[in-house]
């Protein structure tokens, strides 16, 4: 079974700065994707950044990149030039690659403010 | 189509009452998820179908609940004699998995149903 630690209930950051959050995951399995979802107040969660595991590359979506360190089982968020509309529910989230790809374990999520 | 839905956004209801949750996906996607998330924590899994096939039901998922997709399209959710700890947010995803999906199996989350039972 996998599991999926987020050490930070809760984060805040001044508009236009940056802000790393933290996410570490234990699992046995070689392949797999990790994930950062946005859950905003009141809506829907969505995607924001993936990484395969077999990447070395950290993955990068505009004002948004990784660090994925396989090694240490670490897989941290972060969020340049902080915007308001980047206030939300963060959560980190693990899938095992191949076979029928489905389940997502989450962790329990870090709440970040971003402050005008 | 403009994304995941889910029906009634809020449910109030009494210990002991049944209660039933309508999910409908994106059109072309072919599986679809029902996690529970519950104050202070990440989404669970529950349960997941594809197409009208239900191919895995967690733990989680006690006797009181139950969950179909009759035509592969909408789907349901039911929790019968529902107790206190039933309230949570119960969340619905959808993807396209196969060919014309994306390689990770990108799910699309709903707004939620958020659950209070009394």
């Amino acid at each position: 079974a996998q599991t999926v630690t987020q050490s930070q209930p809760e984060m805040s950051v001044q508009e236009a700065e940056t802000v790393t959050l933290s996410c570490t995951y234990d699992t046995s399995e070689s392949n797999y994707y990790l994930f950062w979802y946005k859950q905003p107040p009141s809506r829907q969660m969505i995607l924001v950044i993936r990484q395969e595991a077999y990447k070395q590359q950290n993955a990068t979506e505009n004002r948004f990149s990784v660090n994925f360190q396989k090694a240490a089982k670490s897989f941290s968020l972060k969020i340049s030039d902080s915007q308001l509309g980047d206030t939300a529910m963060y959560f980190c989230a693990f899938m095992k690659r191949g076979g029928s790809n489905y389940k997502l374990t989450f962790g329990k999520g870090t709440l970040l403010t971003v402050n005008p | 189509d403009t994304g995941v839905s889910q029906d009634p956004r809020h449910k109030i209801t009494k210990r002991g009452q049944n209660v039933t949750f309508r999910c409908d996906p994106i059109s072309e996607h072919n599986r679809l998820y029902w996690y529970r998330q519950t104050l202070g924590q990440g989404p669970e899994f529950l349960t997941y179908f594809q197409n009208e096939a239900q191919l895995e039901k967690s733990r989680l998922l006690s006797d009181r609940f139950s969950a179909e997709r009759p035509k592969g399209s909408f789907s349901t959710l039911e929790i019968q004699r529902t107790e206190q700890g039933d309230s949570a947010m119960y969340l619905c995803a959808s993807s396209l998995y196969g060919p014309g999906g994306t390689p990770y199996n990108e799910q699309f989350f709903g707004p939620g149903t958020r659950l209070t039972v009394l």
